[in-house]
């Protein structure tokens, strides 16, 4: 089973921050936070990871709480093209298997 | 594009038949993992393969079987299939190399049993 809690879905306005929340109170010390998002009919594409530290990269920024039992998932200027529904994973390092959960169906709308 | 290219796009097949599906890697990935998605859910892990060894497996019965060659390109294959196993299965490949490497998918097999 997937160890987060995400909303079911979520609405942004086109040009506004969308900040997708993301849960994970049983996360362990060596476990990382990833975020992967679907757009339609389409293979799910890597956004950004984490430790314990913000990161930042072209696509998106992850903050993650001091305590690590939850984080936010922020793209800074949402366009049409940023509709997909967006996973959060936690997992112990690269080349272990993904758990994906339902994810968050964000629509940006005009 | 990701570099990971799966085939064929679609396929059609009948209950109690036999089904091969190709995934390759991208360059310099010694790691693939496949996935099944069925319609309305999140990608379900099913196995995954390093350097042609299979390390670690889903939920999944023994007649979802696997190969990786040594070029690192893989097969899905799944026996006697089920109406059930209707959906998209994707590949992804990754480094599998140290901390925070990220997979990387193809657009996925849609496969439809009748």
């Amino acid at each position: 089973d997937a160890k987060t809690t995400q909303p079911t879905s979520m609405d942004c306005a086109e040009g506004r921050a969308a900040n997708l929340p993301c849960n994970h109170s049983t996360i362990s010390g060596n476990e990382y936070v990833y975020w992967y998002r679907q757009i339609h009919s389409q293979g799910p594409q890597y956004i950004i990871h984490g430790l314990k530290n913000n990161e930042t990269n072209e696509m998106a920024s992850l903050i993650i709480t001091e305590d690590r039992k939850s984080s936010t998932l922020i793209l800074p200027h949402a366009t049409l093209r940023d509709t997909a529904v967006y996973y959060c994973i936690v997992r112990f390092q690269a080349g272990t298997a993904l758990i994906f959960g339902k994810g968050t169906t964000l629509s940006v709308s005009s | 594009e990701t570099g990971v290219t799966q085939s064929p796009t679609h396929l059609i097949k009948t209950r109690g038949q036999q089904v091969t599906l190709r995934c390759s890697s991208q360059s310099g990935h010694n790691t693939v993992s496949w996935y099944q998605q069925a319609l309305g859910q999140g990608p379900q892990f099913i196995f995954q393969y390093y350097r042609e060894e299979e390390n670690g497996r889903g939920n999944f019965p023994p007649r979802f079987s696997g190969l990786q060659f040594p070029n690192y390109s893989s097969e899905l294959n799944v026996n006697a299939l089920e109406l059930d196993d209707s959906a998209l299965y994707l590949c992804a490949s990754s480094s599998g190399a140290g901390k925070g490497g990220e997979a990387f998918f193809g657009q996925g097999t849609r496969l439809t049993v009748v």
